[in-house]
């Protein structure tokens, strides 16, 4: 079955870089996009980024410059990089599989929790 | 970006019937697809699908969920409440490659 799961550090400092990874079961991330979605603690969801079957990647401009995904097709996995963390990063940290023509999240992983602090 | 309105809360009596309403700042419909859809979170716990492309009930959800809705105005209705649907509910657009989610709407008894 389809299977995500998310895994990095806890904890961060400011101005670091962080590395995230989704590895994914039950399905290959060349047939459908992966993407990443962000949850401050009590709020939202906020999409940050998705990288699509062929490879193509689509990103929040609110977050563009700092962030980066890309993956590792024969590992079934997944990686969000996003550099310059702020403490406003902090939050619950979400994979999901990005149906190709629907655009929807039909599975999500667990999350992780990222908290940004000096 | 699409900007999605949602209602920040509302207030539910079990066994009744609920609608949570999405706004779009524009339509997020081609031709006769509406790029719309449905997650229910609980605390503690990841999103869940409900309902893709505004009216398409995701593989095991209940059918007391239904979504309507087009261009710019959806709905999401649940009937009848049950207390597992304590939830928080959000919708979400695709029409444009910037997906944005609404802020939520947070179900109480």
């Amino acid at each position: 079955q389809v299977q995500l799961e998310e895994s990095g550090p806890g904890l961060m400092q400011p101005s670091e870089t962080l590395s995230l990874t989704c590895t994914v079961s039950g399905f290959s991330p060349t047939s459908n996009g992966v993407g990443w979605v962000r949850q401050p603690l009590g709020k939202g969801l906020v999409w940050m980024g998705t990288i699509w079957a062929g490879g193509s990647t689509n990103y929040n401009s609110a977050v563009q410059s700092r962030l980066s995904i890309n993956r590792d097709t024969a590992k079934s996995q997944v990686f969000l990089k996003m550099n310059s963390l702020q403490p406003e990063d902090t939050g619950t940290y979400y994979c999901g599989r990005h149906v190709n023509y629907g655009g929807y999240f039909d599975y999500w992983g667990q999350g992780v929790m990222v908290t940004v602090s000096s | 970006d699409i900007v999605l309105t949602q209602s920040p809360a509302l207030a539910v009596s079990l066994g009744q019937r609920t609608t949570i309403s999405c706004r779009a700042s524009q339509s997020v419909s081609i031709s006769r697809h509406n790029l719309l859809h449905w997650y229910q979170q609980k605390p503690g716990q990841q999103p869940k699908l409900l309902i893709y492309r505004a009216s398409n009930l995701a593989s095991g959800i209940p059918a007391r969920f239904s979504g309507s809705g087009s261009g710019t105005d959806f709905t999401l209705t649940i009937n009848p409440v049950q207390a597992d649907d304590i939830a928080t509910y959000y919708c979400q657009q695709s029409r444009e490659s910037l997906n944005t989610f609404g802020a939520g709407t947070k179900l109480e008894l």
